[in-house]
C-alpha cells in the first residue's frame, strides 16, 4: 500500500496547456505539501494545506493553484504552463508535532 | 527564517570506509532536523530525525547522525560505506513553530568500490 501517490508519474505536455497532477495520502496525516525539484536537485516548498486550509504560500506564480477537498489529498493545477515550469513536483505529507514528512516518488513536468 | 547549509557538493568514499556528509542550520528556536536520501529518479527516502532526547540519532541502513547544538551541526554518519549507498542526501530543518520543512542544497555521496 503506497503511503503517498502521485499521478501521473510522467508528465510531457505543450506550453501554453494546463494540467493537473493529483495526490493522495493514507497514512492519516493532518498536514500535505507541495514541493518543486529543480534541475539543479534543489528542493523548494511551494504550497501546505493542514486539515484543507492553507497555511504555507510561497512566492509561487498565481498560475499555480493548488486544492485540497479533504485532508487526504491535495492536488496541483497549473494553467499557461512554461517552458520554466519543467521539473519533479513533490507530494508530502506529515502530522502536526513534530513528525517527519513522507514524501511521494514524484512527478517529472517536461513543458515543451 | 531557517536555513540549511551542505558545504559540500560531493563526498567521495572507498567502500568500507566511514562517511560523513555535512550538514550545519540555522533556526529561531528549537530545531527539528531530518536526513532524506534520493536515489536516481526516485523520490525522497527518510533515513533519521532528530526532535529531542539523545543527541546521537540511529536512522535506516545503517546510518546516523549526531546533533551538535553549539556547533548548529547535524552531521550524517556511516561507519562502513557501501557502494549501494551512493546517492543524493539531503538535510532539512523545520523550526519548532513551523511546519515548513527547508531542505540543504543535496551532497552526492559517491562510493567507490
Amino acid at each position: 500500500d503506497t503511503a503517498v501517490s502521485q499521478t501521473p508519474k510522467y508528465l510531457v505536455t505543450q506550453m501554453g496547456n494546463d494540467k493537473s497532477i493529483k495526490c493522495e495520502q493514507n497514512l492519516g496525516h493532518d498536514t500535505m505539501y507541495w514541493y518543486k525539484q529543480d534541475s539543479k536537485k534543489f528542493l523548494k516548498i511551494m504550497f501546505s494545506y493542514n486539515n484543507k486550509e492553507l497555511i504555507i504560500n510561497e512566492t509561487v506564480p498565481n498560475r499555480f493553484s493548488p486544492k485540497s477537498p479533504d485532508k487526504a489529498h491535495l492536488n496541483l493545477h497549473i494553467n499557461s504552463l512554461e517552458l520554466g515550469d519543467s521539473a519533479v513536483y513533490f507530494c508530502a505529507s506529515s502530522q502536526s508535532g513534530g513528525g517527519g514528512y513522507t514524501f511521494g516518488s514524484g512527478t517529472r513536468l517536461t513543458v515543451v | 527564517a531557517q536555513s540549511v547549509a551542505q558545504p559540500e557538493d560531493q563526498v567521495n568514499v572507498a567502500e568500507g570506509n566511514p562517511l560523513t556528509v555535512k550538514c550545519t542550520y540555522s533556526v529561531s528556536g528549537n530545531p527539528y532536523l531530518f536526513w532524506y536520501v534520493q536515489y536516481p529518479n526516485r523520490g525522497l527516502q527518510f533515513l533519521l530525525k532528530y526532535i529531542t532526547g539523545d543527541n546521537l540519532v540511529k536512522g535506516s541502513y545503517g546510518f546516523e547522525a549526531e546533533f551538535n547544538k553549539s556547533q548548529t551541526s547535524f552531521h550524517l554518519k556511516k561507519p562502513s560505506a557501501l557502494v549501494s549507498d551512493s546517492a543524493l542526501y539531503f538535510c532539512a530543518v523545520r523550526d519548532e513553530g513551523f511546519q515548513k520543512l527547508v531542505f540543504g542544497t543535496g551532497t552526492r555521496l559517491l562510493v567507490s568500490p
